[in-house]
């Protein structure tokens, strides 16, 4: 099992572009994340999705989009990259959404917009 | 809103020395709480969890936390050090289910030789 993988591990950006930012996992997990984390502020969940077709805002949303087409993927649009994107990105997995059910987070990706 | 205060940013101890890192949340309802470490340019490992019975969890790595209501309080402890344990340790609260989390801003644990 790979478990949470995402891609790229490194990306730099300029200021406008958009990009994606893929997170796939191999467990058959029902609920899956995306958390932001910057220095001195731990992490902030973006966006999160209890299942295939429904997603749903966390705390710090703006500029970002989701989708969950399938069980599998959950892939992180930025739309156009602003510096205050600046960020390394986390997606997180879990079995159910129960909170008993361990969080299995990515490696993360690193992304710098100029 | 649901909180997690990590007081120390960074914490130095000896090898072999005990370590209590320190976690206070503010939740209305019973937390669902846990203890994270992230080594450098690594993604976030599951130390251990509480959501209810003892008190007293334990973790992997030797790590145990207790949880204690009167203080809203969940830190983290070790008994002995090793140097491996070099980190970033996050405390997080898991609200709506559990599942969506809301972590401290992390303790840096530096460990002497």
């Amino acid at each position: 099992n790979a478990g949470v993988t995402q891609t790229p591990k490194f990306q730099v950006l300029k200021t406008g572009q958009s990009m994606t930012l893929q997170c796939a996992q191999d467990m058959n997990h029902e609920y899956m994340s995306w958390y932001r984390q910057d220095p001195g502020m731990g992490l902030r969940l973006i966006h999160y999705s209890v299942g295939a077709g429904i997603t749903d805002q966390g705390e710090v949303p703006n500029g970002y989009n989701v989708s969950r087409s399938t069980t599998e993927d959950f892939p992180l649009r930025l739309l156009s990259a602003a510096p205050s994107q600046t960020s390394v990105y986390f997606c997180a997995s879990s079995r159910g959404t129960s909170g008993d059910q361990p969080q299995h987070f990515g490696d993360g990706t690193r992304l710098s917009i100029l | 809103a649901q909180s997690v205060t990590q007081p120390d940013i960074h914490i130095t101890v000896s090898e072999g020395a005990s370590l209590e890192l320190r976690c206070n949340y503010s939740y209305g309802a019973t937390p669902y709480l846990f203890w994270y470490v992230q080594s450098p340019g690594q993604g976030l490992q599951l130390l251990l969890k509480y959501f209810s019975g003892d008190t007293l969890v334990q973790g992997i790595k030797g790590f145990e936390a207790e949880f204690k209501r009167s203080q809203s309080s969940f830190n983290l402890r070790k008994p002995s050090v090793h140097w491996s344990d070099a980190a970033e340790y996050f405390c997080a609260v898991g609200t709506g289910g559990g599942n969506k989390l809301t972590f401290g801003t992390g303790t840096q644990l530096k460990v002497e030789l």
